[in-house]
């Protein structure tokens, strides 16, 4: 079947620091990969959308100097939340397609706490 | 742009009774939705999804039909149970490989 790991599962950095996370797709390509936010209100905030061999595209409220992302192979992706603050606590998440016929197929996640 | 609307935040429900989760959607593709939902500290899963207009899709019992007609996509189950206690989320595949998620509903069964 079809699964992504995300890794760290919880994270606990200071205010200012940055913090990496990772993402693994395992049993079928990640054409695309999608970092989202989960806050703790639950709504889903699309980061951005990587795929391959196109440029990486931002949301509104969401820039590559504060969120860069790799996405070097077809099962990789990371992401790095630089200079984090309260604003930016919330749960990670990962999701990775195949193809735009198909659903998108979630990690757990990332729990990041900025102390 | 494109987006989803899920009007309530919370229901909930004793074990036995229907349910309906509501989520409509705008979009300037042709629609595929989907439904997703999340136990607690676990990862989203599929729950169903269609991209057929007026074609019922079922799963686990649970059940809803895209109408494009009024751009609805509810979830529906006829006698929920305890386990269903979990966050449901409605999707839209909005163009390419990007997905876009309602606020989400959460639901609570209780005994």
């Amino acid at each position: 079947g079809a699964l992504v790991y995300q890794y760290p599962r919880r994270t606990i950095c200071k205010s200012g620091t940055s913090m990496r996370m990772e993402c693994q797709a395992v049993g079928f390509q990640a054409t695309s990969v999608a970092w989202y936010r989960q806050s703790p209100q639950k709504t889903f905030e699309l980061i951005a959308l990587s795929t391959v061999n196109s440029a990486i595209k931002y949301e509104q409220n969401f820039t590559q100097e504060k969120f860069p992302i790799s996405h070097p192979n077809l099962s990789f992706s990371s992401m790095t939340v630089l200079n984090a603050y309260l604003e930016d606590r919330g749960l990670y998440l990962c999701g990775a397609r195949p193809r735009t016929d198909t659903e998108v197929f979630f990690g757990k996640g990332t729990r990041l706490t900025v102390v | 742009g494109d987006s989803v609307t899920q009007t309530e935040g919370l229901v909930t429900l004793t074990k036995g009774l229907p349910v309906m989760l509501n989520c409509t959607y705008q979009t300037t593709y042709s629609p595929f939705l989907f439904w997703y939902v999340q136990h607690l500290n676990e990862a989203p899963k599929l729950l169903l999804k269609s991209s057929t207009d007026n074609k019922r899709t079922e799963h686990q019992g649970f059940y809803a039909t895209l109408h494009k007609s009024s751009s609805s996509f509810h979830l529906q189950k006829s006698s929920v149970q305890l386990s269903d206690s979990a966050l449901y989320f409605c999707a839209l595949k909005a163009g390419g490989y990007k997905v876009v998620f309602g606020s989400g509903t959460r639901l609570l069964v209780s005994p």
